[in-house]
């Protein structure tokens, strides 16, 4: 069966520091990644999404970025945080042709 | 980007009493889905829906795919305790490969 890991869980960290989030899938081989945001109590905001080894599309202008090295490896990042940045990330996957996402246990960030 | 209207945004009700929430589009979708998400959690999928008209059921809970396919429904029965959380609303737009629209959330509170 497939499964999807997101590290960390939980990441406090200072403004301007740089941010590494990484999200795994097993089970699947070529699936579509995506990296949503989501703010306290809102919905999701799609970031990133990937449909192949180093495509990357971005949905937002921001301060982050994201990069897709191994076929079920999802990286989030950024040089250099902003309060702004905090919020609850999350990664998902799909195997097209299905439409369906699963998504990952999420990691909250907190920018100080 | 795009987001679904979903209603209501909240609910109180008490155990053993029915639920129902709707999300409509602008869009025309062509697959509707149906996700529970818990507090710090990612989001669960409970129900997809593929065609116009389809009903379908998982334990509780059942959806609707509207006619119109602009629209749909997630009706739950006979609430218990453990049905609290946030429930999402998704769809892909015919002609958005690779992408879900996300409704803004409805909160759930189930009082005994």
């Amino acid at each position: 069966s497939q499964t999807i890991h997101q590290w960390p869980a939980t990441l406090v960290q200072p403004v301007g520091s740089p941010l590494s989030l990484e999200c795994t899938v097993e089970g699947t081989s070529n699936p579509n990644l995506y990296w949503y945001r989501q703010a306290a109590g809102r919905g999701l905001q799609l970031l990133f999404y990937s449909v192949g080894i180093g495509q990357i599309s971005s949905e937002v202008p921001q301060n982050l970025s994201a990069s897709r090295p191994q076929d079920r490896q999802f990286i989030l990042s950024s040089k250099k945080l902003l309060l702004s940045d905090s919020g609850f990330y999350l990664c998902a996957w799909r195997a097209p042709p299905k439409n369906i996402q699963y998504f990952g246990a999420g990691t909250r960030l907190s920018v100080l | 980007g795009q987001q679904l209207n979903q209603s209501p945004q909240s609910m109180f009700i008490q155990e053993g009493e029915d639920v129902s929430m709707n999300c409509t589009s602008s869009s025309i979708f062509n697959t509707w889905l149906w996700y529970k998400q818990d507090p710090g959690e990612g989001p669960v999928l409970l129900i997809a829906l593929y065609k116009a008209g389809e009903l379908t059921s998982n334990g509780r809970l059942t959806a609707q795919f509207g006619i119109t396919r602009k629209d749909s429904f997630l009706n739950i029965s006979a609430s218990i305790p453990s049905d609290v959380g946030i429930y999402f609303c998704a769809g892909q737009v015919v002609g958005t490969a690779s992408k879900l629209t996300f409704g803004t959330g409805t909160r759930l509170q189930v009082t005994l």
